[in-house]
């Protein structure tokens, strides 16, 4: 089983709301990450999660927060978001975080996306 | 810079052989993954490398070079559900971070 899920599916919100993205993983992984990604291209790594710690924070703008609840569980707290903010928002997971020799405890796996509209 | 090089777009018609390449920055390498995504879709992992040669997967491959920093995916039998973009991602020595290409758009033609 190498399942990611996120919730929800589809998210409208204006520049003022606060919202929060969800993923969950059941796959015992001890790494989770945040990615954005924008049509026609590849995926932006936004923050990186290892053993429920915060390890890589890719500058991304504090109207996004990060938090990570318990091993399986993933949020992204948005608040005042820009239109250009507008993406598809991908979770993924992987055995550990990359250390030294690339393989299956280094393999992502994504959820399905969250597509974020910004008003 | 650890640049990803990857054909922005490809042809090929169902039920042929086609090959995608991928050339990235050799150092601090640890190993390179395959990824499709479908249109509005999710990256879903196709294969990965970290010794030199051939991994086969069913009707897809892959194949490295660290020497020349070179990996190629080969897909046969094409078929139409295979229209998609094809990922070329590498993992270098810097934990935790794949540096992801810009993804070729691969069309499958009657």
């Amino acid at each position: 089983d190498t399942e990611v899920t996120q919730t929800p599916k589809h998210l409208v919100m204006g520049m003022t709301n606060k919202k929060s993205l969800k993923c969950e993983q059941h796959m015992g992984h001890r790494a989770m990450y945040w990615y954005k990604q924008k049509a026609k291209k590849p995926p932006e790594l936004m923050f990186v999660y290892s053993y429920e710690k915060l390890s890589i924070n890719e500058s991304v703008p504090s109207r996004f927060s990060p938090e990570c609840p318990n091993s399986s569980l993933l949020n992204l707290h948005l608040h005042a978001l820009q239109p250009e903010d507008s993406a598809l928002y991908l979770c993924a997971s992987s055995q550990e975080k990359a250390s030294g020799r690339a393989g299956v405890k280094d393999t992502q796996y994504f959820g399905p996306g969250t597509r974020l509209t910004v008003l | 810079g650890q640049n990803i090089d990857q054909p922005t777009e490809m042809t090929a018609t169902e039920g042929a052989i086609v090959q995608i390449n991928c050339t990235y920055q050799t150092s601090g390498f640890n190993g390179l993954f395959w990824y499709q995504q479908h249109a509005g879709e999710a990256p879903t992992f196709l294969s990965y490398n970290v010794l030199d040669g051939l991994e086969e997967k069913g009707r897809f491959s892959s194949f490295l070079s660290r020497s020349k920093g070179y990996s190629y995916l080969l897909l046969k039998e094409l078929q139409m559900k295979d229209s998609a973009s094809y990922l070329c991602a590498v993992s270098y020595n810097q934990g935790g971070k794949l540096i992801f290409g810009q993804g070729t758009e691969l069309s499958v033609k009657p």
